[in-house]
C-alpha cells in the first residue's frame, strides 16, 4: 500500500519550454504533497508544500511563478516548470503522507523526474 | 535551513560484515527523525520514524538508535547483504509538518 506514482521519469526539452510533472497517490488520499529538488550529491531540498484545494506554500528562495503547483484533487498534484532554462535542470521528486502532512509519519515518495533543459 | 549531516558520504562493506553510519541534526526543537533507504532507479522507502530520545527501532537486519539531546542517530546494518546496497537518507523535523534531509550515506556491499 501507500504507492505514489510520478510521471514522467525523464524529460529532455529545449530552453523556454514549460514542463509538467505529475504526482499521484494511487491507493490513498493525499491532502498534502511535498515537492523536492535535488542537485548532484546534495540533499533533497523542499521546494513547496502542495495543499489540496488551496495555494501551495513555497520555501524561501523558490520562485512561485517559475514553479507552478496545482493540487486539484486528493490524489493528484502537479508541478509545472515554466519557461525552463538550463539552470532548472535537476532531479525533482514528490512525496505524500497517508496521514496528512505530519512529520511523525513516514513519507511515501514517487520515483522522481530527471529534467534536462538543453 | 536546518543543518542535517550524514557521515560518511559513502562506504564499502564486505558481504557478511556489519556496518553503521551517522546522522547529525540540531539538538534543539526536536520533533521527529526519519530514515529512508533509496535504491537506484527506485523511490525512497521509509525505514524508521523515531520521535523519542533513546528510541531504538529494528527492521530485519537494520536497526537505528536516537539521541535527541546530543543530536545524532545511528543506523546499523548487521551481516550486510548485496541487497542492502543503497543510499540511506535521514531527515529531521523540528515541527509537525516539514522535513530537512541529509545528503545520504551510500552503502555498497561487495560480494
Amino acid at each position: 500500500g501507500a504507492v505514489v506514482s510520478q510521471h514522467p521519469s525523464r524529460v529532455i526539452c529545449k530552453s523556454g519550454t514549460s514542463v509538467k510533472i505529475e504526482c499521484r497517490s494511487l491507493d490513498f488520499q493525499a491532502t498534502t504533497m511535498f515537492w523536492y529538488r535535488q542537485f548532484p550529491k546534495k540533499s533533497l531540498m523542499l521546494m513547496a508544500t502542495s495543499n489540496e484545494g488551496s495555494k501551495a506554500t513555497y520555501e524561501q528562495g523558490v520562485e512561485k511563478d517559475k514553479f507552478l503547483i496545482n493540487h486539484a484533487s486528493l490524489t493528484l498534484s502537479t508541478l509545472t516548470v515554466t519557461s525552463a532554462h538550463p539552470e532548472d535542470s535537476s532531479f525533482y521528486i514528490c512525496s505524500a503522507g497517508t496521514q496528512g502532512s505530519y512529520s511523525n509519519q513516514p513519507q511515501h515518495f514517487g520515483d522522481g523526474t530527471r529534467l534536462s533543459i538543453l | 535551513i536546518l543543518n542535517v549531516e550524514q557521515s560518511p558520504q559513502s562506504l564499502h562493506v564486505q558481504e557478511g560484515d556489519s556496518t553503521n553510519f551517522t546522522c547529525s541534526f540540531p539538538s534543539s526543537n526536536f520533533y521527529a527523525l526519519h530514515w529512508y533507504r533509496w535504491e537506484t532507479a527506485k523511490s525512497p522507502e521509509a525505514l524508521f520514524v523515531m520521535t523519542l530520545n533513546g528510541d531504538e527501532k529494528k527492521k530485519g537486519r537494520i536497526s537505528a538508535t536516537l539521541n535527541t539531546k546530543e543530536g545524532y542517530s545511528y543506523l546499523y546494518i548487521k551481516g550486510s547483504q548485496p541487497e542492502d546496497s543503497a543510499t540511506y537518507l535521514c531527515a529531521f523535523s523540528s515541527n509537525d509538518y516539514k522535513l530537512s534531509f541529509g545528503a545520504g550515506t551510500t552503502v555498497t556491499v561487495r560480494a
